[in-house]
């Protein structure tokens, strides 16, 4: 039972225009939500978080929006940039329980 | 500040082999996870220790094992090898809480031949 999805194995996005990475999740008890990007031969690495008693937060290019009530997250990045080329990652908890994690999206910028 | 170190970076066994892993977390931090990352799939949670206790365990057969040291440093250990454990397995580890930002290693990679 996959209570993180992210249904897009994949997205490809012009330099400079804005990526929007989506996550869907089950649980409505999670309360605490990641963003992570990964690069190849690395490990992950941790972008930005959202609590559930917020619809957004932001941080430089990087924007993650919450909407409880679709139980639905989505991280926006712009302008989009050529470093930004990842796998992300979405995560869940609840309290201070383990973290669950989506399969992953591969952003692909294209110059 | 070092970050998490994991070793060895690469490990090669044979089917029914076992294979031991290593994790140092951040200093300061108490909380260790293990995960395995296998080709086209996310991340798996396998394990959690915190202050030398497991306190939580994912969906994994009792030959994925693992323990941590009362310097917070962790070891996995995979028993009787099989072929789909090839994997990347990570390492992460956190202050814990309930912000529970985990910071990765960057894994060993596990062939099982």
């Amino acid at each position: 039972d996959q209570q993180v999805k992210q249904n897009s194995p994949s997205l490809s996005v012009q330099e400079g225009r804005i990526s929007i990475l989506n996550c869907d999740y089950t649980n409505s008890m999670f309360d605490y939500f990641l963003w992570y990007k990964k690069y190849p031969a690395e490990g992950p690495t941790f972008l930005i978080s959202i609590s559930s008693i917020k619809d957004k937060n932001e941080d430089g290019r990087f924007t993650v929006f919450l909407n409880k009530s679709a139980k639905h997250l989505s991280l926006h990045i712009v302008p989009s940039q050529p470093g930004d080329s990842a796998v992300y990652f979405c995560a869940a908890s609840y309290r201070d329980d383990k973290i669950i994690f989506g399969k992953g999206t591969r952003l692909h910028i294209l110059p | 500040e070092a970050g998490v170190t994991q070793s060895p970076t690469h490990l090669i066994k044979t089917r029914g082999q076992q294979a031991t892993l290593r994790c140092s977390p951040i200093s300061g931090h108490t909380s260790v996870y293990w995960y395995q990352q296998a080709l086209g799939l996310g991340l798996q949670f396998l394990l959690w220790y915190d202050e030398g206790e497991e306190r939580n365990r994912g969906n994994f057969p009792p030959r994925f094992s693992g323990r941590q040291f009362p310097n917070y440093s962790s070891e996995l250990n995979v028993n009787a090898l099989e072929l789909e454990d090839s994997a990347l397995y990570l390492c992460a580890s956190s202050l814990g809480g309930l912000e529970n930002i985990q910071y990765f290693g960057a894994g060993t990679r596990l062939s099982v031949l």
